[in-house]
């Protein structure tokens, strides 16, 4: 069985451009959540996505957004970046909910010029 | 408002040696789960165990043993005989308000099991 994908692996963008983050959740997985994980502030929840819904958000401005598709694939953008923006993001999907087990990504490592 | 700590920062060990990594977790809600992941170099988090806030029986996976107490908040995650392959970070996280709203992550505990 696949386990989740995200593209890219890497990154490199410069301060106000925008991005857009990839993550194909494991087959049957209907829940996605995305977290960004840096050595400041440790791993921190983004948000959460379930039948193209956004189910809960996290702490982040509004330049974080994300969506889900029917298919439960699921795409973050962050626009206007900045140099804090520099971080691993995490992909994660479990069944139903994200209080059930959440199977991760290898991330995608964005670097801010 | 829902917290976890992992007090230890790092712990290096000789191969062979058991060693305990802690976990304590504030939160109000009375329904909560408990996780531990691993985090080797490669960077992808390892899902090792869920505990649901009803279920304090400690657990025991070969070499892995976790012991959950409610009356200290704790919920503690021991390897017998550790492995080098044992090196990584291990992170503590914590879901509770209905399941939507993501883990909780401790700042990790970074093992360091040596030759």
């Amino acid at each position: 069985k696949a386990g989740v994908t995200q593209t890219p692996r890497y990154l490199i963008k410069t301060r106000g451009q925008q991005v857009t983050l990839s993550c194909s959740p494991i087959s049957g997985h209907r829940s996605v959540s995305w977290y960004q994980q840096t050595p400041g502030q440790g791993l921190q929840f983004l948000f959460e996505y379930f039948s193209e819904t956004q189910r809960n958000k996290g702490n982040f401005p509004g330049r974080f957004s994300g969506r889900q598709f029917s298919n439960s694939r699921s795409e973050m953008n962050v626009s206007t970046l900045e140099l804090g923006d520099s971080a691993l993001y995490l992909c994660a999907s479990s069944l139903q909910v994200s209080n059930q087990p959440q199977h991760f990504g290898d991330g995608t490592r964005l670097s801010i010029l | 408002a829902q917290k976890v700590t992992q007090a230890q920062t790092e712990i290096s060990v000789v191969e062979k040696e058991d060693v305990t990594l802690d976990c304590v977790y504030e939160t109000r809600d009375t329904t909560y789960y408990l996780f531990w992941y691993k985090q080797p170099p490669s960077g992808e988090l390892v899902f090792l165990i869920r505990r649901n806030s009803f279920d304090e029986q400690n657990e025991i996976s070969g070499r892995y043993s976790w012991n959950f107490q409610k009356s200290t908040s704790s919920f503690n995650f021991t390897i017998t005989a550790s492995q080098v392959v044992d090196s990584a970070v291990y992170f503590c996280a914590l879901n509770s308000g209905g399941g939507a709203d993501g883990l909780t992550f401790g700042k990790g505990t970074h093992l360091i099991i040596q030759p």
